[in-house]
C-alpha cells in the first residue's frame, strides 16, 4: 500500500496548457504539502495545507493553484504552463506540521517536462 | 546564498568505507533538523530528526551530530554498501513547525 501516491508520474505538455498532478495520502495525516525540485536537485516548499486549509503559500506563481477537497487529498493545478515550470514536484503529508519528531512522508514525484 | 550549506557537493567512496557528511545552517530560529536520503527517482525519505539538546542520534548504518552553538550537523555513513548511493539532504525546520530549509544536498555514489 503507496502511503503517498502521485499521479501522474511522468508528465509531458506543450508550453500554455493547463495541467493537474493529484496527490493522496492514506496514512490519516493532517497535513499535506507541494514541493518542487528543479534540475539542480534542490527542493523548495511551495504550499502547505493543514485539514484543508492554506497554512504555507511560498512566492509562487499564481498560475499555480492547489486544492485540497478533503484532508486526503491535494491536488496541484497549473495554468498556462511555461518552460520554467519543468522539475519534478513532490507531494508530502506529516501527521501535523513539522513540529519535534513530526515525520513527514513523500509521494515518489510527478516529473514535469514542459515542451 | 542559502542559509542551509552542504558539503560536499558529491562524494564517491568505495565500499565498505566510511564517510561523513556535513550540514551548516544559519536559520532561526531553531525547532529541529532533518537528514533524508533520496535515491534516484524516488521521494526523499526520512533518516533522522534532531531537536535542540540532541547532540547524537543514530539510526542503523547512520549517525546524525548536532551542533546547536556552532549550527552545524554532520551525518556519519559507517560501512557503506551500494544501496547508499544517493542524495543526502539536511533540512531545517524553525519557527513553529512550518518553515522548512532545504540543504543543496550531497550526492554520495558507493562503488566497488
Amino acid at each position: 500500500d503507496t502511503a503517498v501516491s502521485q499521479t501522474p508520474k511522468y508528465l509531458v505538455t506543450q508550453m500554455g496548457n493547463d495541467k493537474s498532478i493529484k496527490c493522496e495520502q492514506n496514512l490519516g495525516h493532517d497535513t499535506m504539502y507541494w514541493y518542487k525540485q528543479d534540475s539542480k536537485k534542490f527542493l523548495k516548499i511551495m504550499f502547505s495545507y493543514n485539514n484543508k486549509e492554506l497554512i504555507i503559500n511560498e512566492t509562487v506563481p499564481n498560475r499555480f493553484s492547489p486544492k485540497s477537497p478533503d484532508k486526503a487529498h491535494l491536488n496541484l493545478h497549473i495554468n498556462s504552463l511555461e518552460l520554467g515550470d519543468s522539475a519534478v514536484y513532490f507531494c508530502a503529508s506529516s501527521l501535523n506540521l513539522f513540529s519535534r519528531n513530526t515525520e513527514a512522508f513523500f509521494g515518489q514525484g510527478t516529473r514535469l517536462t514542459v515542451v | 546564498k542559502n542559509q542551509v550549506e552542504q558539503s560536499p557537493q558529491s562524494l564517491i567512496i568505495l565500499e565498505g568505507k566510511n564517510c561523513t557528511l556535513q550540514c551548516n545552517y544559519t536559520v532561526s530560529p531553531f525547532s529541529n533538523l532533518r537528514w533524508y536520503k533520496q535515491d534516484t527517482g524516488r521521494g526523499p525519505v526520512s533518516l533522522t530528526i534532531m531537536t535542540f539538546s540532541e547532540n547524537t542520534k543514530s539510526n542503523g548504518r547512520y549517525t546524525a551530530t548536532l551542533d546547536a552553538d556552532t549550527k552545524q550537523s554532520s551525518l556519519h555513513i559507517t560501512a557503506s554498501q551500494l544501496s547508499d548511493s544517493a542524495s543526502y539532504i539536511c533540512v531545517v525546520v524553525t519557527g513553529g513547525g512550518n518553515k522548512l530549509t532545504f540543504g543543496t544536498g550531497t550526492q554520495l555514489k558507493v562503488e566497488l
